[in-house]
């Protein structure tokens, strides 16, 4: 069975400041690793995804996240915040091997951007 | 724009009144999720369709139900709605089952019971 932490389930930066939003996972067999985005009453939209390529991945709206075996930790990073950013974030495991819809959601991280 | 589409955005229903709700996409991806989400948790799947061949998940209660008529459609029921079936509906599809590929959702639709 795999396992997805995302520790804090708030975070707040302010505009203009690095965001670090943190997953943690666990899995038996190697994975592959999602991190989504949802606005306000809206679905969940791919931010950017993890095949076991290269381990830094570069997605959409200026985010990037870091695959760390060692650490079991796929991490999610912006140099700059901007105000658009503000979202829930979700970190998502599928084990290698397993159905796509068998995938396991973080429960989520709330981020607030102050101006 | 190919998409995923959701009807409707809103739904109000009485306690046990059936509702359905509904789900079209443009990808012509062959797999399709339904989701439920409560407030500021993770969604949880429901059941999904790999073309005409259903899953349901073990712990769906067996008052949700699921049609695909065509490729493009699919059809959430609620028999009989109770309070703690609030919450949003997202429709959810990928273009395969492999582990690789990744979900588009849809907007969602936010079921209200009173």
């Amino acid at each position: 069975a795999q396992s997805v932490t995302q520790l804090g389930s708030h975070v707040s930066v302010s505009e203009g400041a690095l965001v670090l939003l943190r997953c943690n996972y666990s899995s038996s067999v190697p994975p592959y690793l999602f991190w989504y985005v949802q606005y306000p009453n809206q679905g969940l939209q791919l931010l950017l995804k993890y095949t076991s390529a290269a381990t830094l991945v570069k997605g959409i709206n200026g985010f990037e996240a870091e695959f760390k075996k060692s650490e079991t930790s796929f991490h999610l990073t912006k140099p700059s915040a901007h105000m658009s950013d503000a979202a829930e974030y979700f970190c998502a495991v599928t084990p290698m091997g397993t159905n796509a819809g068998k995938s396991t959601f973080g429960d989520g991280t709330t981020l607030t951007v102050k101006p | 724009d190919a998409m995923v589409i959701q009807n409707p955005r809103y739904q109000v229903t009485q306690f046990g009144k059936p509702v359905t709700l509904s789900c079209s996409q443009t990808l012509n991806h062959n797999v399709m999720y339904w989701y439920q989400q409560k407030s500021s948790q993770a969604p949880k799947l429901l059941f999904h369709y790999y073309d005409k061949d259903f899953n349901n998940e073990a712990d769906t209660p067996d008052n949700f139900q699921s049609r695909r008529p065509n490729t493009s459609f699919c059809f959430l029921d609620i028999r009989s709605p109770g309070l703690g079936d609030a919450a949003m509906y997202l429709c959810a599809t990928s273009r395969g089952r492999g582990s690789s590929y990744e979900q588009y959702f849809g907007p969602g639709t936010r079921l209200t019971v009173t």
